[in-house]
């Protein structure tokens, strides 16, 4: 079982490139989260989706963007990297309703912008 | 606004029980989760409170009072293996809202 797989798991930017990282997840879950976790930060949630075709800013939206074309995939774009994006990134999904909503994380993407 | 707070660190030794607690202000509350972290891996979760009262499985119970705004997760029989990050979050609708993680240390 897949469940939710990231890709790229290490990347290395300069300053002001531009990258996607894309989550994607064999559930059928209707909701994905982008977090970010810095030392001492812990996890901050940068945009999330509660279906196919829709986002929604999370604590720390700035300097990302996001999609969920397709159920099943959510894309999280820098468009131009700075150092202080340097952290690791997890994506995360879960299902509707009670009684266990629990988040399935994705592995993580380490990312160094210099 | 949205605060959600626990220690930073704490240590123990193995075999024996510790309380991690986590204090919360959301504009909305639809339940709490404990999560485990090991360095360098992801989050796996531990517990779900949605109602106030004790949750217990196995080693772990998690404890919840929405009145207060308070959890605590208790580890009994503490082993080696238990050394991790604890991160309790709270749903505000449609979103989990993380607070820093307690870094655990069990010494033998």
């Amino acid at each position: 079982n897949a469940g939710v797989t990231q890709t790229p798991k290490f990347r290395v930017l300069k300053t002001g490139q531009s990258m996607t990282l894309l989550c994607a997840q064999d559930m059928n879950h209707e909701y994905m989260y982008w977090y970010r976790q810095d030392p001492g930060m812990g996890l901050r949630l940068i945009h999330y989706s509660v279906g196919e075709g829709t986002t929604a800013k999370g604590e720390v939206p700035d300097g990302y963007n996001v999609s969920r074309l397709k159920k099943q995939n959510f894309l999280l774009g820098l468009e131009s990297a700075a150092p202080s994006q340097t952290s690791v990134y997890f994506c995360a999904s879960n299902s509707l309703g009670p009684p266990n909503e629990k988040l399935f994380f994705g592995s993580g993407t380490q990312l160094s912008v210099l | 606004g949205q605060n959600i707070d626990q220690p930073t660190e704490m240590t123990a030794t193995e075999g024996a029980i510790v309380q991690i607690n986590c204090t919360y202000q959301t504009s909305g509350f639809n339940g709490l989760f404990w999560y485990q972290q090991h360095a360098g891996e992801a989050p796996t979760f531990l517990s779900y409170n949605v109602l106030d009262g004790l949750e217990e499985k196995g080693r772990f119970s998690s404890f919840l009072s929405r009145s207060k705004g308070y959890s605590y997760l208790l580890l009994k029989e503490l082993q080696m293996k238990d050394s991790a990050s604890y991160l309790c979050a709270v749903r505000d609708t449609d979103k989990l809202i993380f607070g820093t993680g307690t870094r655990l240390q069990v010494f033998p």
